[in-house]
């Protein structure tokens, strides 16, 4: 059973435009909420976060939204580069212990 | 902040050999340690979780006597793949969690490939 959803698998994005991704979680005990960016070949690397207890935050051009009555969160990327192709993982955890990552997207920025 | 590195990058091994993977978090210390596996375009499969100190605990499926998992220090896991198949080969990715917080920080990964 997927403990979390993600959609779309893929994405491609003009540069400059904005890229969305979005993740469904069922277990209303998750109480941390991370998106993790992956270069080929390299290991995931931690992007930004949220708790349950805000609907929004921001860091640069990535902002998390956060929608707790739907269970749905989401990534956006606003002013697509290239340099931002890759995969994402959404996670959540309510221990720390165990994380339910989503099944990744694929995203591609054309120059 | 929050590096972890992992040792070797790649490795190429010949069947029925084993191979020992380390994982060190460089600059904060790790109370739990994660490994997890990764095939071609798939997401992360958690394989075990260890703690310092304590013996790993392993997902259902993940052979404990073919991946041991030593966790035998605060910045430091290792992950031996014993008696190596073709089938084992993989994508093994670390990560690590600091003290009261959440946050999981991965290593940059370990390729193995056995022949």
């Amino acid at each position: 059973q997927q403990q979390v959803k993600q959609s779309p698998q893929s994405l491609i994005v003009q540069k400059g435009g904005i890229s969305i991704i979005n993740c469904a979680y069922e277990n209303t005990a998750f109480d941390y909420f991370p998106w993790y960016q992956q270069f080929p070949g390299k290991g995931p690397a931690l992007l930004i976060a949220i708790r349950p207890d805000v609907s929004e935050k921001k860091e640069g051009r990535f902002t998390i939204s956060f929608n707790k009555s739907a269970k749905q969160f989401s990534l956006h990327i606003m002013d697509s580069q290239p340099g931002d192709s890759a995969t994402y993982f959404c996670a959540a955890t309510n221990t720390g212990n165990q994380f339910y990552f989503g099944t990744g997207t694929s995203l591609t920025v054309i120059p | 902040g929050a590096v972890v590195s992992q040792h070797p990058s790649w490795v190429i091994c010949k069947s029925g050999t084993s191979v020992k993977i380390e994982c060190r978090s460089l600059d904060f210390q790790a109370t739990t340690m994660f490994w997890y596996r990764q095939f071609p375009k798939q997401s992360l499969m958690l394989m075990a979780t260890s703690n310092e100190g304590s013996k790993a605990t392993y997902e259902q499926g993940v052979e404990k006597d073919k991946f041991l998992i030593n966790h035998a220090s605060l910045t430091l896991s290792t992950l031996t793949v014993t008696s190596a198949h073709p089938e084992d080969s993989s994508f093994y990715i670390c990560s690590a969690r600091g003290i009261g917080g959440y946050e999981q920080y991965f290593g940059p990964g370990t390729r193995l490939t056995v022949t």
